[in-house]
C-alpha cells in the first residue's frame, strides 16, 4: 500500500486565488512527521512547512498552512493568495520514528502534484 | 555557508562503467541521505548514514554503495552502471534538532 498518496497530478489555478494540494498517508506509527516540499523547475528542493504527529495546532509558515486532520489521515497544504512564483512541483513527505536512531529521519515521500498558477 | 554541495551536477555512464557521487555539507549535521528521483515518482531513499562511519540501507539500495569517512561527507558509488539508474539523485542532511532536511542541488545520471 501507498505511504503517501497524492491523488491530484495536476492542477491550475488563477493568480491571487488560494489552492489546496491534497495528501493522504498511511502510517501505524503514533509519532510521526509530514513535510510539504516544492520542486521549481529548476530542479532543487525546497522544505515549505511541517507538522507533527502530536501537534496540537495546525501548522503555518507564511502563505503556507498544513490543514493536518489526524483521524482521516491527511495533511493537505494551502497556499493563500497564489502568486505565479508558486508554480511547480509539490511533494508530501511522511517520517516515520526510528527506533535504533532517535532524530534520523527517513522520509518517503508522494508522487508529487504539478500546481500551475495562471496570470 | 554552502549548505549540501554535489559532485558533479551532470554525468553521462556506459553501462559497467562505475562511479562515485560526492555529497558534502557544512552544517556539521549527523544525518545524511541520498535519495533517487525518477519522472512520475517522488524522492526514494538509497542508503543513508545517522553519523560518522554509520551507514544503512534504504528503500532502493540494490546496485548502490555508499561510505561515510568523515562527518561532512557521503559518497554513493556505482560499482557497475545499469541503465536503470538513469535517475536524478538528490543528497541531504540535517541536524536532528530541526526538522528540515537540507538538499543538495541533484546530480543527474544516464546510463547508456
Amino acid at each position: 500500500a501507498q505511504k503517501i498518496t497524492q491523488t491530484q497530478p495536476g492542477m491550475f489555478v488563477q493568480e491571487k486565488e488560494a489552492v489546496t494540494l491534497d495528501c493522504t498517508y498511511d502510517t501505524s506509527d503514533q509519532s510521526y512527521g509530514l513535510f510539504w516540499y516544492k520542486q521549481p523547475s529548476s530542479g532543487e528542493m525546497i522544505f515549505l512547512i511541517y507538522q507533527g504527529s502530536y501537534d496540537e495546532q495546525n501548522a503555518t509558515e507564511g502563505r503556507y498552512s498544513l490543514n493536518f486532520q489526524k483521524a482521516r489521515k491527511s495533511a493537505n497544504l494551502v497556499i493563500s493568495a497564489s502568486q505565479l512564483g508558486d508554480s511547480a512541483m509539490y511533494f508530501c513527505a511522511m517520517r516515520e520514528g526510528d527506533r535504533l536512531s532517535f532524530g534520523n529521519e527517513k522520509l518517503t515521500f508522494g508522487t508529487g502534484t504539478r500546481l500551475t498558477i495562471i496570470p | 555557508n554552502a549548505g549540501v554541495t554535489q559532485t558533479p551536477k551532470f554525468r553521462v555512464l556506459k553501462t559497467g562503467q562505475s562511479m562515485t557521487l560526492l555529497c558534502a555539507q557544512d552544517m556539521n549535521h549527523e544525518y545524511m541521505y541520498w535519495y533517487r528521483q525518477d519522472p512520475g515518482m517522488g524522492l526514494r531513499l538509497i542508503h543513508y548514514s545517522v553519523g560518522e562511519g554509520t551507514t544503512a540501507k534504504g528503500e532502493v539500495p540494490d546496485g548502490y554503495n555508499v561510505s561515510r569517512l568523515k562527518k561532512q561527507n557521503f559518497l554513493l558509488g556505482l560499482e557497475s552502471a545499469a541503465p536503470s539508474q538513469t535517475s536524478v539523485y538528490f543528497c541531504a542532511s540535517h541536524s536532528g534538532a530541526l526538522h528540515e532536511q537540507y538538499f543538495g542541488p541533484g546530480t543527474r545520471l544516464t546510463v547508456t
